[in-house]
């Protein structure tokens, strides 16, 4: 079972590019997210999806925009790269779990170094 | 903001040995999970346990236990007889319908 794919799983940008980084499940689920993981901070919300055509903004959204087409893909689009967007980023797609909750499964995450 | 606070950056035990690894959270519902992830330098996130804040008996998964602590707000992760396999950080993680809040993780070393 492939679960969540995220491409690419590595990439170096220059500052000013953008990129669209890919995420698909295959799990049917409702929710997705997308997470950046830096040194010492654990990982960090960047945006949401409860569904196809709805999406909103988590703890980190600035410089990056998101989309929800369909239900299997989430990508995440960077805007106009900078350095302080350097960082692993985790796609994850979740479950819901009891009322209101849910249960998250990650990407291998892709690690973005911006020059 | 619902925080989620793990004390320890560091621990090392001893192959064999039980390690605990302390969480504490803050959260204004009364129906929400608890989950532990362990990332290996693989940087695969693999959930470990989780735990349903409405059940009041600790989960369990082979060798890894926690200690719910539902009014002190504490959610401590026991691993047993530990194996260089279980070498990882650990992230203690509470659920939420507007995604998961992620403590800063612990570095679990170990010692053959």
């Amino acid at each position: 079972n492939a679960g969540v794919t995220q491409t690419p799983k590595f990439q170096v940008l220059k500052t000013g590019q953008s990129m669209t980084l890919q995420c698909a499940q295959d799990m049917n689920h409702e929710y997705m997210s997308w997470y950046r993981q830096d040194p010492g901070m654990g990982l960090r919300l960047i945006h949401y999806s409860v569904g196809a055509g709805i999406t909103d903004q988590g703890e980190v959204p600035n410089g990056y925009n998101v989309s929800r087409s369909t239900t299997e893909d989430f990508p995440l689009r960077l805007l106009s790269a900078a350095p302080s967007q350097t960082s692993v980023y985790f796609c994850a797609s979740s479950r819901r779990v009891g009322a209101g909750n849910t249960e998250a499964f990650f990407g291998q995450g892709t690690r973005l170094t911006v020059v | 903001a619902q925080t989620v606070t793990q004390s320890q950056p560091e621990m090392s035990v001893q192959e064999a040995e039980t390690v605990t690894l302390s969480c504490t959270y803050d959260t204004s519902e009364s129906d929400y999970y608890l989950f532990w992830y362990k990332q290996p330098p693989s940087r695969q996130m693999i959930l470990v346990i989780r735990q349903e804040a409405y059940k009041q008996q600790n989960a369990t998964e082979n060798r890894f236990s926690v200690n719910f602590q539902k009014a002190a707000k504490s959610f401590s992760l026991k691993i047993s007889d530990s194996q260089l396999g279980d070498a990882a950080m650990y992230f203690c993680t509470r659920g939420g319908a507007d995604g998961l809040t992620f403590g800063k993780g612990t570095h679990l070393i170990i010692q053959p």
